[in-house]
């Protein structure tokens, strides 16, 4: 079974430039996650889709992130303008949707460096 | 709003040696609690899922055990050898019914030869 899928793996820009990031879920997983870990801190959810709609998105910073999923299968996240405080790795993640947690992958992450 | 502490925040052993990593939440209605092991520049790698009806799972030299009632989890990993060198975090739904995950900082581990 093929893994979820990012791309880049990494990326480094200037402050108020822009950037994208890309997701590939595992197939046929209905929910897909996008985290972010700064250095040395646990993930945090930034926004979490079942199927193609958004189920929460309370911790994103909409007024410089967003995130769609298309057809329920591929998501990409953007971010625009970057700040400084944007450095992290950005982890998306995906899982059946059901049941007791169990299958729930990651990616190996985009790094984002911002300078 | 729960809240997941993982201590120590770093650990150095001689390879061989037999450790126990910390994990405690805030709240204890949790229907199950992952341990994920995180290599330098790569994902996370479920390790363990233990469900709240359960006591402990074991796999391979790792145990990991669940006291929901006293909001605390460890993970035990016997024999340990330079392989076992990576960051381990554990994490728990972020509420009832919820697939969210809510992590701790981690423990990085170093297992020297």
């Amino acid at each position: 079974e093929a893994g979820v899928a990012q791309s880049p793996r990494y990326k480094i820009i200037e402050k108020r430039q822009s950037v994208a990031f890309w997701c590939n879920p595992i197939s046929g997983h209905a929910t897909l996650y996008w985290y972010q870990q700064i250095l040395g801190q646990g993930p945090k959810l930034l926004i979490q889709f079942q199927n193609n709609g958004v189920v929460d998105d309370s911790q994103l910073p909409k007024d410089r992130f967003s995130a769609e999923r298309l057809k329920g299968v591929d998501s990409t996240l953007k971010i625009q303008p970057a700040k400084l405080e944007d450095s992290a790795v950005y982890l998306c993640a995906s899982s059946p949707g059901g049941g007791s947690g169990n299958g729930y992958t990651f990616g190996s992450g985009t790094r984002l460096t911002v300078v | 709003k729960q809240e997941v502490t993982q201590i120590p925040a770093a650990l150095s052993v001689p390879e061989g040696e037999n450790l126990v990593l910390n994990c405690s939440f805030t709240d204890s209605a949790i229907y199950n609690l992952q341990w994920f092991r995180q290599d330098p520049g790569k994902g996370l790698t479920s390790l363990l899922l233990i469900q709240s009806s359960q006591r402990e799972q074991t796999s391979g030299r790792l145990n990991a055990s669940l006291d929901k009632s006293s909001g605390r989890s460890t993970l035990y990993i016997a024999a340990s050898q330079p392989g076992d060198s990576a960051t381990y975090l554990c994490a728990v739904p972020l509420g009832a019914g919820s697939y969210q995950l809510t992590f701790g900082k981690g423990t990085k581990l170093s297992v020297i030869p």
